[in-house]
């Protein structure tokens, strides 16, 4: 079973700066199976990228994802006001599929 | 709109039951693969069932196999999780989304999510 570790558990930043989110597995993620939702408070979450680094449709350019293995990156290049949210990742190559505990991306 | 919509949460007694839906609109329900994930308060997302667009196949996560049934309604738009012998550790927020696969086809990843609906299991 993979575990997904998400660090830092928050980030604070201020608008116009750019967010590094890590996402570690405990083994190898199979494949590109490595997805990242975003999710504000009271809202359903949001798919942002699949296939490690394949924004989903009508998810901005400053997002990208990029990663193999057992680390993984989700990069906000310059943080708008709409992106502070908590951000997850998600392996999808074995059963059972598992989530990250989370990062928070707070206002600074 | 293209949209999922949970209800029928609420606050059950340990051993009870409880019967979530999902109403779909705006994109083809029948086509559609689709999942019941869950998050307990302060823990991580959970994928708790998946149930294929002609239902077909159907898995369920261990914590819930043989207590959980995962249905649809296609004619309804809708999807439902029927959970008996509830315990505490069911309390969680209960999405449903929708598989990123069309057609037959399964990715495992989620392309679309409601609000959710809240579960409490207590005395």
């Amino acid at each position: 079973e993979i575990v997904l570790t998400q660090s830092p558990g928050t980030l604070s930043l201020s608008p116009g700066e750019r967010a590094t989110l890590s996402c570690r597995a405990s083994q190898s993620v199979s494949s590109t199976y490595l997805a990242w939702y975003q999710q504000k408070p009271g809202q359903a979450p949001r798919l942002l990228i699949s296939g490690v680094s394949s924004r989903a449709t009508g998810i901005p350019d400053r997002f990208s994802g990029s990663g193999s293995g057992t680390d993984f990156t989700l990069t906000i290049s310059r943080l708008e006001p709409e992106d502070f949210a908590v951000y997850y990742c998600q392996q999808y190559g074995s059963s059972p599929l598992a989530f990250g505990g989370g990062t928070k991306v707070e206002i600074k | 709109e293209v949209q999922l919509v949970e209800s029928g949460g609420g606050l059950v007694q340990p051993g009870g039951s409880l019967r979530l839906s999902c109403a779909a609109s705006g994109f083809t329900f029948s086509g559609s693969n689709m999942n019941w994930v869950r998050q307990a308060p302060g823990k991580r997302l959970e994928w708790v069932s998946y149930i294929s667009s002609s239902a077909s196949t159907i898995y369920y996560a261990d914590s819930v196999k043989g207590r959980f049934t995962v249905s649809r309604d296609d004619a309804k738009n809708s999807l439902y999780l029927q959970m008996n012998s509830l315990t505490a550790e069911d309390t969680a927020v209960y999405y449903c989304a929708r598989d990123h696969g069309r057609d037959g086809y399964t990715y495992w990843y989620f392309d679309l999510w409601g609000r959710g609906t809240l579960v409490t299991v207590s005395s």
